[in-house]
């Protein structure tokens, strides 16, 4: 079955513009969760999205946002951009959440000059 | 706060040797526990998982792991590592319920000289 597909890889953009990620889940897994990995805090949940509500969010300011389609696809935007926002940026799907086994995207990677 | 410790940040064995990755996580009740890898250039992978029963997990390429309850320790071991097996090992732990999130540990590398 195909994996979990992220879109772009790779992304450079100035501060203080914003920017749109976006994630496609493993057909059937309704759990959309995005994690931030940097070298210094290493993997951070950002949020988490179930049938198109956030479930659950962690400690990140709001120019950290997301939303998830019917389709289950899932968008993440960051607004204002910062330095301190160049990051590899991860989604995960996963049938339910919780427990359930988490698969991995290859990541998109943002570079912000 | 809920936290995970890895306590090594990078490994060096040769070939052969045992391996062993420590992983304690802070007290929250039910725990669902994890270990990813995530080789060189690749995304992350599962391992093997905890959510009951037998302590003892079985997982890909030769892995397993021990969940110790009365120390929060779930560590990752392998008998004999192969070059293959340089990458970096993330412990993960869910604290239960129906919400997705993980938390992670800071991760440890492993290189293994041929």
């Amino acid at each position: 079955k195909a994996g979990v597909t992220q879109t772009p890889r790779y992304l450079i953009k100035t501060r203080g513009q914003q920017v749109t990620l976006s994630c496609s889940p493993i057909s059937g897994h309704r759990s959309v969760s995005w994690y931030q990995q940097t070298p210094g805090q290493g993997l951070q949940f950002l949020f988490e999205y179930f049938s198109e509500t956030q479930r659950n969010k962690g400690n990140f300011p709001g120019r950290f946002s997301g939303r998830q389609f019917s389709n289950s696809r899932s968008e993440m935007n960051v607004s204002t951009l910062e330095l301190g926002d160049s990051a590899l940026y991860l989604c995960a799907s996963s049938l339910y959440g919780g427990g359930t086994e988490a698969f991995f995207g290859q990541g998109t990677r943002l570079t912000v000059v | 706060a809920q936290s995970v410790s890895q306590h090594n940040h990078h490994v060096i064995l040769s070939e052969a040797a045992s391996l062993e990755l420590g992983c304690n996580y802070s007290y929250g009740g039910t725990v669902n526990l994890f270990w990813y890898v995530q080789y060189p250039g690749q995304h992350l992978q599962l391992l093997l998982k905890y959510f009951s029963g037998d302590p003892l997990v079985k997982g890909i390429k030769g892995f397993e792991a021990e969940f110790i309850k009365s120390k929060f320790s779930f560590n990752l071991r392998k008998p004999s590592v192969q070059w293959s097996d340089t990458a970096e090992y993330f412990c993960a732990v869910n604290y239960g319920g129906s919400q997705g999130n993980l938390i992670f540990g800071k991760g440890t590398k492993l290189s293994v000289k041929p």
